[in-house]
Parts: C-alpha cells; sequence; structure tokens
C-alpha cells in the first residue's frame, strides 16, 4: 500500500497565529488530495480538497500541492481555538480503485 | 442533499458475539461506499469498500465481512467478535464514477468489546 506521512504532533500554536501542516505521500501519480479534520470522539469532516499544483484557498484555510515533491500542506490563518484537532491528509491510490488512504494525522492545539 | 446514516452509535458486545452495523446514504445514486476502523489513537484503516452492488473488496484479512445489498446500503457484520474489534467504525460514501471524489463520513459507531 502507498504511504501518507504526517507528523503526529502535538502541534502547538498560539491563538492568532498561523498554523503549518505537512504531508508527503509516495505515489507519484496520485491526482487528488484532501484535507480532513477530526475533533476527539467524533468522525472526520472534509475541509479541503486540492487537485492541482499550487494554492488553494478556503476562507482561512489555504491548501498547497507540490506533486514534483510530492508534498502537500495546510495553513490556518488566525488560529482560533475551535481550530483545536486532528488534521488527516488523505490521498488517492491510482493501484486498485477508489481507495483513499489516509496518514496518521496531526494533532493541533491553538492556546489563548 | 446527501446525507449518511450509521447506527448504532455506541455498542458494548460480549467476545464471541455477533455483530452487524449498518449505514445508509440518502441524496445520491450509485455511490462508492467504505468502511474504515479506527483505533484509539490511531489513523483510519480501510476494511471494505464496494463500487456496485454485490461488489465488495476486502483490504484486511480478519473476522469481518461485508455486504451491499442496496445500492444505498452498507452492511458491515462479524458472526464472533473478538477484543481486537473494539474501535471506532466509520462508513463513507463518495460520488461514483472516475477516482477522485473526497469521502463524506457517517458519525461513527464506537464499538466495544468486553
Amino acid at each position: 500500500q502507498k504511504e501518507v506521512e504526517q507528523n503526529s504532533g502535538p502541534l502547538s500554536v498560539p491563538e492568532g497565529a498561523i498554523a503549518s501542516l505537512n504531508c508527503t505521500y509516495s505515489d507519484r501519480g496520485s491526482q487528488s488530495f484532501f484535507w480532513y479534520r477530526q475533533y476527539s470522539g467524533k468522525s472526520p469532516e472534509l475541509i479541503m480538497s486540492i487537485y492541482s499544483n499550487g494554492d488553494k484557498e478556503d476562507g482561512r484555510f489555504t491548501a498547497q500541492l507540490n506533486k514534483a515533491s510530492q508534498y502537500v500542506s495546510l495553513l490556518i490563518r488566525d488560529s482560533q481555538p475551535s481550530d483545536s484537532a486532528t488534521y488527516l491528509c488523505a490521498v488517492y491510490e491510482l493501484q486498485g480503485a477508489q481507495k483513499l488512504v489516509f496518514g496518521q494525522g496531526t494533532r493541533l492545539t491553538i492556546n489563548p | 442533499s446527501q446525507t449518511i446514516h450509521q447506527w448504532p452509535a455506541t455498542l458494548v458486545q460480549p467476545v464471541g458475539s455477533p455483530l452487524s452495523l449498518e449505514c445508509t446514504v440518502e441524496g445520491t445514486s450509485n455511490p462508492n461506499l467504505y468502511w474504515y476502523r479506527q483505533a484509539a489513537g490511531r489513523g483510519l484503516q480501510l476494511l471494505f469498500y464496494s463500487v456496485g452492488i454485490g461488489q465488495i473488496s476486502s483490504e484486511v484479512p480478519q473476522n469481518l465481512s461485508a455486504s451491499r445489498p442496496q445500492d444505498r446500503q452498507f452492511i458491515l457484520s462479524s458472526k464472533k467478535l473478538l477484543l481486537s474489534d473494539s474501535g471506532f467504525y466509520l462508513c463513507a460514501w463518495s460520488v461514483g464514477g472516475p477516482v477522485g471524489s473526497p469521502l463524506h463520513f457517517g458519525n461513527g459507531t464506537r464499538l466495544t468489546v468486553t
């Protein structure tokens, strides 16, 4: 199985600062990339999708993709305590069919 | 809009007992359906996925099985639960067709095997 790697954290960021979350993947042919947010005890919630190299912005969130480096990141601007959660990177595996592979997740804590 | 229903929310079962978890999707046709498991403090492990009625692919050999008796219904079963089956079970759906659509998760079932 192809791999998706994330720093497990915990990552601690002061309120109002920028949180930067990183993810690398091993399948060079992957075309679809996602970030999910998971609050403790809850199911994952999709927050960003990105398919092309470059940046994609949605409110306070920016996803960045670099296919040559096999690297995808998520920036959270003006971090709020409500952003404290585990963030999961997910990448579609090209071999086989319809399999989304998740990283282990990065636990983010925003300190007031 | 599409919604996914998963039940029950929590379940406590003794070792050796059977299991049946059900998931249904509304508002879409021919979705891809998935079962994931998340052990405490761990990542998401894909158990089964289905691209159509009666089509089930298994990712991990274990004592679990899945069935898709209807287009928007996905069932996870076991004849005899093990302690290691404890975890957070998540059903998810994505748009059918070409690979690349994001997954949308149900609220999950927290299973404790005692």
